[in-house]
């Protein structure tokens, strides 16, 4: 069965470090997506992207993070400058979205540690 | 701003008896709604799914029922297996393609 998946399963870095995190959709999916839950709380939509650009972001996506779609089958997640407060589970998603179908599909998500 | 709230943070129930899990929303532009399982470590798992024009959508051992005047769901799980212990999260968007607003999650034991 298809399956999203991410690398790394973990990635430490130092505050102000630049990290990508990367995403491999389902293949035929056209809406990619990336989450975060920082520990004890709930899952927080951060971007999603469709047709190659970035159709909604929330509040905490801001000029620090950036995504990207640098061949047909990856979708990454750039953080320019990390904070403590970054740290955090980053998840992707992907979805097909027929009709009004809104079924997203997640990857295993990669565990940020800022320190 | 918490637009999805599910208000029980944990539940036990008995192997083979019924699993009820709740979710309220506030934000009446919601028109789809998931409930999401997940295991520690690891990502959400799809489950199931319901658009605002139906009341009731059944896969298996799984029913979401929406009450969409009480701004109201429920999952139902029967019979309950020992394997659906993980925290289940309700999520809702507004339409198609958008962000996936979530719960804080019920964690499920279910007890031999």
């Amino acid at each position: 069965e298809p399956e999203v998946t991410q690398t790394p399963s973990h990635q430490v870095t130092q505050m102000g470090q630049e990290v990508i995190l990367r995403c491999v959709p389902i293949s035929n999916h056209l809406y990619f997506y990336w989450y975060r839950q920082i520990l004890g709380q709930k899952v927080e939509f951060l971007v999603s992207f469709y047709n190659n650009e970035i159709s909604e972001k929330s509040e905490i996506f801001d000029d620090q993070f950036s995504v990207e779609r640098p061949d047909g089958s990856n979708f990454t997640l750039k953080i320019r400058s990390t904070k403590l407060e970054d740290s955090a589970m980053y998840f992707c998603a992907s979805g097909e979205h027929s009709g009004n179908v809104n079924e997203q599909y997640f990857g295993p998500g990669t565990r940020l540690t800022v320190t | 701003d918490q637009q999805v709230k599910q208000n029980s943070p944990s539940l036990s129930v008995q192997e083979g008896r019924i699993s009820i899990l709740n979710c309220d929303y506030t934000n009446s532009m919601f028109d789809y709604f998931l409930w999401y399982k997940k295991y520690p470590a690891e990502g959400p798992t799809f489950l199931i799914s319901i658009s605002s024009i139906k009341d009731k959508n059944e896969d298996g051992r799984f029913t979401v029922f929406l009450n969409k005047s009480a701004k109201h769901l429920s999952l139902h799980i029967v019979p309950s297996q020992p394997g659906d212990s993980a925290v289940y999260f309700c999520a809702a968007s507004v339409n198609s393609g958008y962000a996936l607003n979530f719960g804080k999650g019920t964690s499920l034991l279910v007890t031999p």
